[in-house]
């Protein structure tokens, strides 16, 4: 089954003790992304990358770091989580060569909670 | 900068009846994509449907259709037939292929309530 699989589902942690949220996608898409969701905002890119070793920052990256050593795999990284990155995560991958028209699927999503 | 406004927090529609979503968008871009998804308490984000701007008819899918004025910069989702199944936030974006990072701009969303 095509799937984008994120994990862990639900994650409460303490400021400043590292994590790392996984994100994987067996679609062979060169596009993989991670974005936040927070009440009132919409979803906001934090990082996307546009193939292996091709990264770059999104409207808010601050705080975050990814990865892309692999096609299938895109993990996100909090060196030091803060209460402000209290949010729900989403990761998300398409094609490029189809253009923006082609969809983005989406991970289950990620609840994370930093005290 | 492009945007995307949805100005309607929350709507409610009684089952079997028919609602619309409103969502406005701000670009200079004369080709691009617009979207909706759909978001149910499960989290999972659903493609509804899309849109292209070059394309003048409106598109369809089953019980979901969209009112799309390009000119006015409009694209209003049309649910008919609301199910119970249909509650949840929606979501309107949009995407362009200018500058590089081809992500997705949000609107805030519209929780929508289905009355049985």
């Amino acid at each position: 089954e095509a799937q984008v699989t994120q994990n862990p589902r639900y994650l409460i942690t303490v400021t400043g003790k590292k994590l790392t949220v996984t994100c994987s996608q067996n679609m062979n898409h060169e596009y993989m992304s991670w974005y936040r969701q927070d009440p009132g905002l919409g979803l906001r890119q934090i990082y996307y990358s546009m193939n292996v070793e091709v990264t770059d920052k999104g409207d808010v990256p601050e705080g975050y770091k990814v990865s892309r050593k692999e096609k299938r795999n895109f993990p996100l990284i909090l060196e030091s989580p803060s209460p402000n990155q209290t949010s729900l995560y989403f990761c998300a991958s398409s094609f490029l060569s189809a253009g923006v028209g082609s969809p983005l699927h989406f991970g289950n999503g990620t609840r994370l909670t930093v005290t | 900068a492009q945007t995307v406004t949805q100005s309607q927090p929350e709507m409610s529609v009684q089952e079997a009846e028919t609602v619309t979503l409103s969502c406005t968008y701000d670009t200079s871009e004369s080709d691009y994509y617009l979207f909706w998804y759909k978001q149910p308490p499960s989290r999972q984000m659903i493609l509804v449907i899309r849109q292209e701007a070059y394309k003048q008819q409106n598109a369809t899918e089953n019980r979901f259709s969209v009112n799309f004025q390009k000119a006015a910069k409009s694209f209003s989702l049309k649910i008919s037939d609301s199910q119970l199944g249909d509650a949840a936030m929606y979501f309107c974006a949009y995407r362009d292929d200018r500058g590089s990072n081809y992500q997705l701009i949000w609107g805030a969303g519209t929780k929508l309530i289905i009355k049985p």
